[in-house]
């Protein structure tokens, strides 16, 4: 395995439930990704958190929460979606400091069924 | 910004023969060009990647090439196996900065038996 887990593998939600995706990586990385795959569509990065402060937020809805409360973990809170957002969303980490920091290490995954 | 397309967006190889897929970039300061593999139920992993100060890379039955004047790489495989059925993406950046990884929209690699 890649060293970064995520929890629950699969999650089926009402539109009025609050739920959260939980990230974690074992890699010693400093920045953390969310990114959003749905069918026959490329990768969309969600969120960038680089030593635990977000950089980057790719015009996600507000209905998407991201929580970095350490260089380790990384959570995705869920408020009240839609079944457009049924797909898998995925969790990746890199080291931003070292020389040949090049590469991003993915998570399972995590699919997210909206009812 | 960045933009990687990726063709084609499946394909389908009888067990044995090579596949090819191909992917172009536009921005020209790009140098990291990685490839992952996508399973079944599973993120994608990295199984190659390629700086631009070299032109070729290998391992084993993979391998990827890169022409910067054309801005364009491409992943080979040969002697396929089903075990390589997959979704492969690309993608490209400028070395050390792993943030900027820009994605392909994947390849449906399917490996008849």
């Amino acid at each position: 395995e890649t060293g970064v887990t995520q929890t629950p593998r699969h999650l089926v939600m009402g539109m009025t439930n609050k739920k959260s995706l939980k990230c974690e990586q074992h890699l010693g990385h400093n920045a953390m990704y969310w990114y959003k795959q749905s069918a026959k569509k490329p990768l969309e990065l969600m969120f960038v958190y680089n030593f635990k402060e977000q950089t980057e937020n790719n015009s996600v809805p507000s209905r998407f929460s991201p929580e970095c409360p350490n260089s380790s973990h990384l959570f995705l809170h869920l408020h009240t979606l839609q079944p457009e957002d049924s797909a898998l969303y995925l969790c990746a980490s890199s080291q931003e400091t070292s020389p040949r920091t090049d590469t991003q290490y993915f998570g399972p995954g995590t699919r997210l069924t909206v009812l | 910004g960045e933009n990687v397309e990726q063709h084609p967006s499946t394909l389908s190889v009888q067990e044995g023969d090579s596949a090819v897929i191909k992917c172009t970039y536009s921005d020209s300061a790009s140098n990291y060009f990685p490839w992952y593999k996508q399973e079944l139920g599973k993120g994608p992993q990295l199984i190659i990647d390629i700086r631009s100060n070299v032109g070729e890379k290998k391992d084993q039955r993979i391998a990827v090439t890169l022409n910067k004047t054309a801005k364009h790489f491409s992943l080979h495989i040969t002697e396929t196996q089903p075990e390589d059925s997959a979704v492969y993406f690309c993608a490209a950046s400028l070395s050390g900065s792993a943030r900027q990884l820009t994605f392909g929209s994947g390849t449906q690699l399917t490996v008849l038996p």
